[in-house]
Order: structure tokens, then C-alpha cells, then sequence
């Protein structure tokens, strides 16, 4: 199995400050089509997960331009360009390029 | 509009059965792949199994800690999924979502996902 590891685990953070979150994989997520099979997902308190990033880099429809997927290989980082209050939640990343479908532990945000 | 509901959760004994719909629309059913995850009280997410569209020849893959025990089947037709789940155990007490799945042959993200159906096995 791939075991995706998340950090920070907490994440405080000052409205309109940048955060950053750290996702690596134990083996490679780049597919033959040239594509990391990489998501980020936001958990917000009470809610069901919502996808932010896709493929790595590609956000969802609907989601701020703050955020921002990057990385290659083993390594992913998700961006918040400025942090407001309604990003506090838990982020989870999750790969699917080979069942099982396995996610980080998540990384919880929260504001100062 | 896209909407995804889970129903069918509830108390239930260890070594019984329970069968968990995932009821859609706003979207061509047949078209993706329907994922099933689950959250643990005070967990992470962890994939439950999925079943990939009919022109991937509806087949189903599942995790290690339910292979035998769950089987998940799809009603094009009325746009409902479905989570059957045999022998539960204590640990599969969770909150189960179901998902809609993008990609190919394999899911690469789940982009719309339901509310949540609680299921707690004890005695």
C-alpha cells in the first residue's frame, strides 16, 4: 500500500497570513499519462470532505484562487496564498493512482 | 444541480448485516465511478471500495479490512448505489460517504460527495 504522510499534523495560523502543508508519498504518484494522481481535500468542522486539488495542481471549480497544489514525484505541497477564517478544517491529500485509495492523516488549520 | 444522499445507516449487531444506499442526480450516472469512504469517530478518511462505470465493466475494488465482507453494486437505471455490508464488526462503526468519481479505469477524484450516514455496530 501507499502510505501518504502529512505536516504539519496542526496548523495555526494569522488571518491573511500564508500556510502550507506537506504531503509525501512512499512511492511515486505519476501516472503513464504524465499526470500525479494526487488530491487535496478540506474537511471543514462538521462537514463532509470537499475536493480542493486535483492531479495535483488543478483546482476545483468553486475554489479560491488562495489555494494551490504543486509537487512532483513523492512530494506535494498545498498553498493558502492568505488564510481566512473559513479555511479552518482538516486537510487530508489522497492518492489514487493504485488501490487501495489511501489518504494522509490529515492536518488540521486552525486561526490565531 | 449535483446532489448525492446516503441513507441506510443505523445500530446494528456485530455479525449482522446492513445495506447503505447512495441515491443521485443532476448527473449522467453511468458515466462515473461511485466510491464509498468512511470516517471513523474522531478519525481520518479511509477508502471503503468503489465500483468503476459499465464501460469499465462495472467491476469493484475494495480495502483489505472489508474484501469478503462488503460488496458494492450500482442501479444505473435510478441512479442509486449500493454499500451491502455482511458479518460487520465493532470496527466498522463510522460514518460512511458516498462519492462520485472522475477518471478512467481508475478514479483520480471525487469531486462531489453526500452528508453522511452513521452506522454504529454493537451489541
Amino acid at each position: 500500500d501507499i502510505v501518504m504522510t502529512q505536516s504539519p499534523l496542526s496548523l495555526p495560523v494569522t488571518p491573511g497570513e500564508p500556510a502550507s502543508i506537506s504531503c509525501r508519498s512512499s512511492q511515486s504518484l505519476l501516472h503513464s499519462n504524465k499526470f500525479h494522481y494526487l488530491d487535496w481535500y478540506l474537511q471543514k468542522p462538521g462537514q463532509s470532505p470537499q475536493l480542493l486539488i486535483y492531479l495535483g495542481s488543478n483546482r476545483a471549480p468553486g475554489v479560491p484562487d488562495r489555494f494551490s497544489g504543486s509537487g512532483s514525484g513523492t512530494d506535494f505541497t498545498l498553498k493558502i496564498s492568505r488564510v481566512e477564517a473559513e479555511d479552518v478544517g482538516v486537510y487530508y491529500c489522497m492518492q489514487a493512482l493504485h488501490t487501495p485509495i489511501t489518504f494522509g492523516q490529515g492536518t488540521r488549520l486552525e486561526i490565531k | 444541480e449535483v446532489q448525492v444522499v446516503e441513507s441506510g445507516g443505523g445500530l446494528v449487531k456485530p455479525g449482522r448485516s446492513l445495506r447503505l444506499s447512495c441515491t443521485t442526480s443532476g448527473f449522467t450516472f453511468g458515466d462515473y465511478t461511485i466510491s464509498w469512504f468512511r470516517q471513523a469517530p474522531g478519525k481520518g478518511l479511509e477508502w471503503v471500495g468503489f465500483i468503476r462505470n459499465t464501460v469499465y465493466g462495472g467491476t469493484a475494488e475494495f480495502a483489505a479490512s472489508v474484501k469478503g465482507r462488503f460488496t458494492i453494486s450500482r442501479d444505473d437505471s435510478n441512479s442509486i448505489g449500493y454499500l451491502q455490508m455482511n458479518s460487520l464488526k465493532t470496527e466498522d462503526t463510522a460514518v460512511y460517504y458516498c462519492s462520485r468519481g472522475s477518471g478512467s479505469y481508475q478514479a483520480y477524484y471525487f469531486d462531489y460527495w453526500g452528508q453522511g450516514t452513521r452506522v454504529t455496530v454493537s451489541s
